[in-house]
């Protein structure tokens, strides 16, 4: 049964520290998604991948995140340096995008993070 | 451009009730439209789609969804409610070539016993 996986599912940390969230997405899978979720915002779109190129990343405030995929195997969001407001349920979702509009997106359980 | 409007952010309703919950959509292509559930504590997973042909569409859990072209809607319907059904619910559309999936703003689900 392939599924994303995300580490760590809960992260607590203190304001100006570092945060790498992971992601495995789905083998197979062409494009990866972030998004954050908060009660205030909903969810947001952070930015997305395909074949590990980033494809967008408006959604990202550029100057403390940055996401990467270092191989097919693995995606990663950073925080540096973590604020109380980035405080926010992360997501991963990947999907095999073949261009006529079937874009399902399967996600991850996410990373729960809390920064002090 | 595509975009995605849920109408009511909170729907409540008893068990056994029918549910309904709203979905319209505005896209300059064909559409492809979702629904997606996210329970306590855990991702989005996929309800139903409609991509082509029928216009009614099944997904899990017996909700189903029905595309009407005419009323831009796609709106989720569950003839009886169970507890279970509490949920926070996602219609998205997608965004085209680009990949990715335009959603709405949920609408939160109550059953009352």
């Amino acid at each position: 049964d392939a599924r994303v996986t995300q580490t760590p599912r809960d992260k607590v940390t203190e304001m100006g520290q570092e945060v790498t969230m992971r992601c495995q997405p789905i083998l197979g899978h062409n494009t990866v998604f972030w998004y954050r979720q908060t009660m205030m915002q909903g969810l947001e779109l952070l930015a997305y991948f395909r074949n590990r190129a980033p494809l967008d990343d408006s959604g990202m405030p550029k100057d403390r995140f940055s996401a990467e995929m270092p191989d097919a195997t693995l995606a990663t969001l950073k925080i540096q340096p973590s604020e109380p407001r980035d405080s926010a349920v992360y997501f991963c979702a990947s999907g095999l995008v073949r261009g006529e509009g079937d874009n399902e997106q399967f996600f991850g359980p996410g990373t729960r993070l809390t920064v002090l | 451009a595509q975009s995605v409007t849920q109408l009511g952010s909170h729907v409540s309703v008893s068990e056994g009730a029918l549910v309904l919950l709203r979905c319209n959509y505005s896209s300059s292509v064909p559409p492809y439209l979702f629904w997606y559930v996210q329970y306590p504590n855990q991702g989005l997973q996929l309800l139903l789609k409609y991509t082509t042909g029928a216009t009614l569409v099944k997904g899990i859990n017996g909700f189903e969804a029905e595309f009407k072209k005419s009323e831009t809607s796609f709106h989720l319907t569950k003839p009886s409610a169970h507890m279970s059904d509490a949920a926070e619910y996602f219609c998205a559309v997608s965004g085209g070539s680009q990949g990715n999936l335009i959603f709405g703003k949920g609408t939160k689900l109550s059953v009352k016993p």
